[in-house]
């Protein structure tokens, strides 16, 4: 079965720094990769994906990240944070046949940005 | 303007008894969701369907039930078997061929 582990349940960093989340997943076959966010008592808005192709993926907000097979990684970077940054971060893999998207989430990541 | 709707956004229920969530998607959607979120565990899948009146368990079905009678609707009902039923529910649908999932906004389910 397809699972995703995300390194570090909070992570804080100053305004202006690299902003890094890491994201590891177990899949059998060529997965389909997601890095959600979420802000306090809203719904969860996509920040970008994988399917195929170019293995950096650029998304909104200035995010971006890149697949490594070999890793079996997706970790998810911006080069410099915000302050409106600070939210909860879920990183998904995709299971599932017959077309439809059963996503298996990690635990996610909570970003502080201090000033 | 498309989306995903879930109401009510928070919710108080009684011990023992039912509650029904409301899910409607305007985004002509094949597959619909139910994830449970609590503080440190994600996102867990309660129930799933692809198509208009058929469904699937998902991992932490137990103490829901779920009907999907329009492809636009997809409610969810907390029973009373429902050991720990506070929680924050979110409601997804994607496309049948996509891969990515739209979210509704949730639900803050509380038992008083």
């Amino acid at each position: 079965a397809q699972s995703v582990t995300q390194l570090g349940s909070h992570v804080s960093v100053s305004e202006g720094a690299l902003v890094l989340l890491r994201c590891n997943y177990s899949s059998s076959v060529p997965p389909y990769l997601f890095w959600y966010v979420q802000y306090p008592n809203q719904g969860l808005q996509l920040l970008l994906k994988y399917t195929t192709g170019a293995t950096l993926v650029k998304g909104i907000n200035g995010f971006e990240a890149e697949f490594k097979k070999s890793e079996t990684s997706f970790h998810l970077t911006k080069p410099s944070a915000h302050m409106s940054d600070a939210a909860e971060y879920f990183c998904a893999v995709s299971e599932g046949s017959g077309g439809y998207n059963k996503l298996i989430f990690g635990a996610g990541t909570r970003l502080a940005v201090h000033p | 303007d498309g989306g995903i709707t879930q109401s009510p956004k928070y919710l108080f229920r009684k011990e023992g008894q039912n509650v029904t969530l409301s899910c409607e998607q305007n985004l002509n959607h094949d597959a619909m969701y139910w994830y449970r979120q609590d503080p440190g565990q994600g996102l867990r899948l309660i129930y799933y369907s692809q198509i208009v009146n058929d469904f699937q368990k998902g991992d932490i079905a137990e103490g829901y039930s779920v009907s999907r009678e329009k492809k636009e609707s997809f409610p969810l009902t907390v029973t009373s078997a429902q050991k720990n039923p506070t929680a924050f529910y979110l409601c997804a649908s994607s496309p049948r061929q996509g891969h990515q999932a739209f979210f509704g906004q949730g639900t803050r389910l509380t038992v008083v």
